[in-house]
């Protein structure tokens, strides 16, 4: 089992609040990855981080900020949810750039 | 750019027969790492395999083997012995050396039938 784990599984909410994604491990990495995969199963990276301090935005334009105090902490927020963030989001982390990367179990966000 | 381009959205089989799925990449690099990655249904993507760009000796891991061609930027996965754990969706994903990014290509949804 990999140690890195995010919450909530499953959230349903309402257009126009305010949410945060946790994402957690235990693993010392410095690489810290969210995905967004929709129904079609693709993944498309919208952040990443690199270390402590260290955020940048991935391929797929996201209205999502994320930030990086902890090494072992990546939330993910969103400040006003709509209903085109309705998906599946996935974080992984890994050593370096070699290395295996190992992934949560995703949150899978509705908004209605 | 880096990409990965899987072009089969889906693949079904019998169990206990071989499939190879395919995959092909876009670099200019030279020093990179190459990954398949399995999500079962409503499960944690894993690890399946893993292949070290100036390695030529193809990877394998039990009933998992690739076959890589660097020259023709091509990472194929075949699947041995299929069995209903397989059902999955597999993604092929590329690194390149010193980069932050991990890419992945589009998936292909695998079925095993019994």
């Amino acid at each position: 089992e990999a140690d890195i784990y995010q919450t909530p599984r499953y959230l349903v909410i309402g257009t126009g609040k305010k949410i945060t994604l946790e994402c957690s491990q235990t693993m010392g990495h410095d690489k810290m990855y969210w995905y967004q995969q929709d129904p079609g199963m693709e993944l498309h990276l919208i952040h990443y981080s690199y270390g402590v301090n260290s955020t940048e935005k991935g391929d797929l334009s996201s209205e999502s900020t994320v930030s990086r105090i902890r090494t072992e902490h990546f939330p993910l927020t969103l400040e006003s949810a709509r209903p085109s963030h309705t998906s599946q989001y996935l974080c992984a982390s890994r050593r370096t750039w070699g290395t295996e990367a190992f992934f949560g179990q995703g949150t899978r966000l509705t908004v209605v | 750019a880096q990409t990965v381009t899987q072009s089969q959205p889906e693949m079904s089989v019998q169990e206990a027969e071989t499939v190879t799925l395919s995959c092909t990449y876009d670099t200019s690099e030279n020093n990179y790492y190459l990954f398949w990655y399995k999500q079962p249904p409503s499960r944690q993507m894993i690890l399946v395999i893993r292949q070290e760009a100036y390695k030529q000796q193809n990877a394998t891991e039990n009933r998992f083997s690739v076959n890589f061609q660097k020259a023709a930027k091509s990472f194929s996965l075949k699947i041995s012995d299929s069995q209903l754990g397989d059902t999955a969706m597999y993604f092929c994903a590329f690194t390149i050396r010193g980069a932050q990014k991990l890419v992945f290509g589009q998936g292909t949804r695998l079925t095993i039938n019994p």
